[in-house]
């Protein structure tokens, strides 16, 4: 089945400072991927929509300077959280579609996440 | 814009026993998936459910898309202390405007005891 792979899994960082997160498609390629940000006890909520070869669609209320998004191979997207603040911290987790499964009615497939916490 | 109602919140079971759990939207969807999410991990697919009235089954999970295209349900048969976790109900309308992208219900709290 489709594999989505989310890297790193859990990261600390110092106010300020800025982290990415990779997440790459492992048996298919993927000119979408979904990135979510999920609270604790609360759903997924979706923060943007990753583009390979075109920007990012970010969701209302989402800074696009706050989290840049690269889609730069049909295979891999990175989330950068830039200059951390505590109220960064979450869970960021990715998703993508296997196209080759039902195009555009194929299921999302999720990453395993990434626990950021920013102190 | 699109709302899912998942309900129970959460459950608390004795082991063996069944479980059901069910969501309801105010529009239609084309698509209707469900997902598992345990502690810290990201959530893994267990049925995908495309056609209204579809009934889809994988292992003890049977799971079905409504008639009308604005819900669908989760029966978890004989469960197991291993299906502790969140359980989401997903919608995708795969139509123009709507970027193909999911709307989640709240989750569903699953507890079994042994």
């Amino acid at each position: 089945g489709a594999v989505v792979s989310q890297h790193p899994s859990r990261v600390i960082c110092k106010s300020g400072t800025s982290v990415k997160i990779e997440c790459r498609s492992l048996d298919f390629q993927a000119t979408t991927m979904f990135w979510y940000r999920q609270f604790p006890k609360q759903s997924l909520m979706l923060m943007a929509t990753s583009n390979e070869g075109s920007k990012a669609t970010y969701e209302q209320g989402v800074e696009k300077d706050k989290f840049l998004i690269n889609h730069a191979s049909l295979t891999l997207s990175t989330l950068t959280v830039t200059s951390a603040h505590p109220e960064d911290s979450s869970f960021y987790i990715c998703s993508a579609r296997d196209w080759g499964d039902r195009g555009w009615n194929s299921p999302l497939h999720f990453g395993n996440g990434t626990r950021l916490t920013v102190t | 814009g699109q709302q899912l109602n998942q309900s129970p919140q959460s459950m608390f079971i004795q082991e063996g026993e069944d479980v059901s759990m069910n969501c309801t939207s105010s529009s239609i969807f084309n698509t209707w998936l469900w997902y598992k999410q345990d502690p810290g991990e990201g959530p893994v697919l267990l049925i995908a459910l495309y056609k209204a009235g579809e009934l889809t089954s994988n292992g003890r999970l049977t799971a079905q898309f409504g008639i009308t295209r604005k819900d669908s349900f989760l029966n978890i048969s004989a469960s197991i202390p291993s299906d502790v976790g969140i359980y989401f109900c997903a919608g995708q309308l795969s139509s123009g405007g709507s970027n193909y992208k999911l709307t989640f219900g709240k989750g569903t709290l699953l507890t079994v005891n042994p």
